[in-house]
């Protein structure tokens, strides 16, 4: 089964870290993905993790799997006004993509 | 190296007519999926193309269609629009089953059916 769930919204200070939360349900995911979509815009990867790593860092964004809970964070550092956006979810199951409802992120001054 | 184009970026139709979207693949790859994304939603799988063969498709129904052409771009047609098609149908193109860089999407065509 492919069922992504995110929590709808998240307002930050400019500066602090975001930590958008995802979880999924269908253990056979090799590979999950976070995507940006920001107004009138597609949807743009920002980074993506493979089932069998814990960890992934990449420049402010840092992707944290724990495959047993089924629970998959993005944490972004120094958060700026462009990161203001929809963020997505999204597990990879039989060669299409399976997408969260999406974490809209407004970042404050 | 060029992205995924997708045209119209905009139309508007009436319920019962018939649609066709457009979209361009990014240069090398081979694979198109569609999806689509209603207000306040996740996008959702509609189908995906290979080699100009349908390798897969979601929960939609036979009036969704679609064609993939030797240079891989490919259409989506929808007939009998109905009111809940309003929606951003986007276009991923990806090489093959090259997972390690993800889908690469359009912009988008925003249908609204009135």
């Amino acid at each position: 089964g492919e069922d992504v769930e995110q929590s709808l919204f998240l307002s930050v200070r400019e500066g602090d870290s975001s930590v958008i939360n995802c979880t999924y349900t269908d253990s056979s995911s090799t590979y999950l993905y976070w995507y940006k979509q920001e107004p009138g815009a597609g949807l743009q990867l920002l980074t993506y993790i493979f089932s069998n790593m814990d960890m992934k860092q990449d420049q402010r964004l840092t992707v944290l799997l724990n495959k047993k809970d089924k629970h998959l964070s993005l944490r972004i550092a120094d958060t700026q006004t462009g990161d203001s956006a929809i963020y997505f979810c999204a597990e990879n199951f039989d060669y299409k993509l399976s997408f969260g409802a999406g974490t809209t992120v407004t970042v404050r001054a | 190296e060029t992205g995924v184009t997708q045209s119209p970026t905009h139309l508007i139709k009436t319920r019962g007519q018939q649609v066709t979207l457009r979209c361009s693949s990014q240069s090398g790859h081979n694979t198109v999926s569609w999806y689509q994304q209603a207000l306040g939603q996740g996008p959702q799988f509609i189908f995906q193309y290979y080699r100009e063969e349908e390798n897969g498709r979601g929960n939609f129904p036979p009036r969704f269609s679609g064609l993939q052409f030797p240079n891989y771009s490919s259409e989506l047609n929808v007939n009998a629009l109905e009111l809940d098609d309003s929606a951003l149908y986007l276009c991923a193109s990806s090489l093959g089953a090259d997972r390690d860089h993800g889908y690469t999407f359009g912009s988008g065509t925003r249908l609204t059916v009135v």
